[in-house]
């Protein structure tokens, strides 16, 4: 069975403290790693698609890493409008999306 | 605008009172599936759709129907709500091409 298991569940920053979000998986046949971001009460906003260890993607203060076990998420000097619960997913090789739990983050001024 | 459109966003029924929550998507996705949303349980994916006429089992699809008559709307069927159902309710669509998913806003569902 496929497991994404995301770490920590919260995480308080300061403005401009850097720090990573964790995504470990177990897939058969992984075909992609995403990356969403959701604000109270909304759907999940596409961030990132990683295919292969090694891959990395960037947007603004995010960026994205994959291993063959994990992947991270860094946010660097971020700011409060980063604020948002962040959800990792695993696309498996029957097309079939398995999400984390996610870890909300808090950046207060 | 691209975007995937849920009706309603919100409602209240009662146990047992069919009901249905509908699913529309302009981008001409394939791909079309639906989750629920509970704390500390992350999205679950309910149904997924391939294509028209093709529909399949998510992790959690006991007390759901799902039909794809049309390429853009997928609707979520509730036969015989239950209490265990009250959720917040996602549908999204993605193309096969890109594999990036898109999200609607939401239904929450509270079944007495």
């Amino acid at each position: 069975e496929d497991q994404v298991t995301q770490s920590p569940e919260a995480l308080r920053l300061q403005e401009g403290e850097s720090s990573s979000l964790n995504c470990s998986y177990t897939v058969s046949g992984l075909r992609g790693l995403f990356w969403y971001r959701q604000d109270p009460g909304k759907g999940p906003e596409f961030l990132f698609t990683l295919y292969s260890a090694g891959e990395e993607k960037e947007k603004e203060r995010l960026k994205a890493t994959l291993t063959k076990k994990e992947s991270f998420l860094h946010i660097t000097a971020p700011k409060p409008e980063d604020s948002a619960t962040y959800l990792c997913a695993v696309q498996a090789s029957d097309y079939k999306l398995s999400f984390g739990a996610g870890t909300t983050v808090t950046v207060r001024a | 605008e691209a975007q995937v459109t849920q009706n309603p966003r919100y409602l209240i029924t009662v146990t047992g009172k069919k009901l249905t929550v509908t699913c529309s998507q302009n981008m001409n996705h394939e791909y079309m599936s639906w989750y629920r949303q509970d704390p500390g349980l992350g999205l679950r994916q309910i149904y997924y759709s391939m294509n028209v006429e093709v529909t399949d089992k998510g992790d959690v699809p006991e007390g759901y129907k799902v039909s794809r008559k049309e390429k853009r709307n997928f609707p979520l069927i509730l036969e015989s709500p239950s209490p265990n159902q009250t959720s917040l309710y996602f549908c999204a669509s993605r193309s096969t091409a890109t594999d990036t998913q898109y999200f609607g806003p939401g239904t929450r569902l509270t079944v007495l």
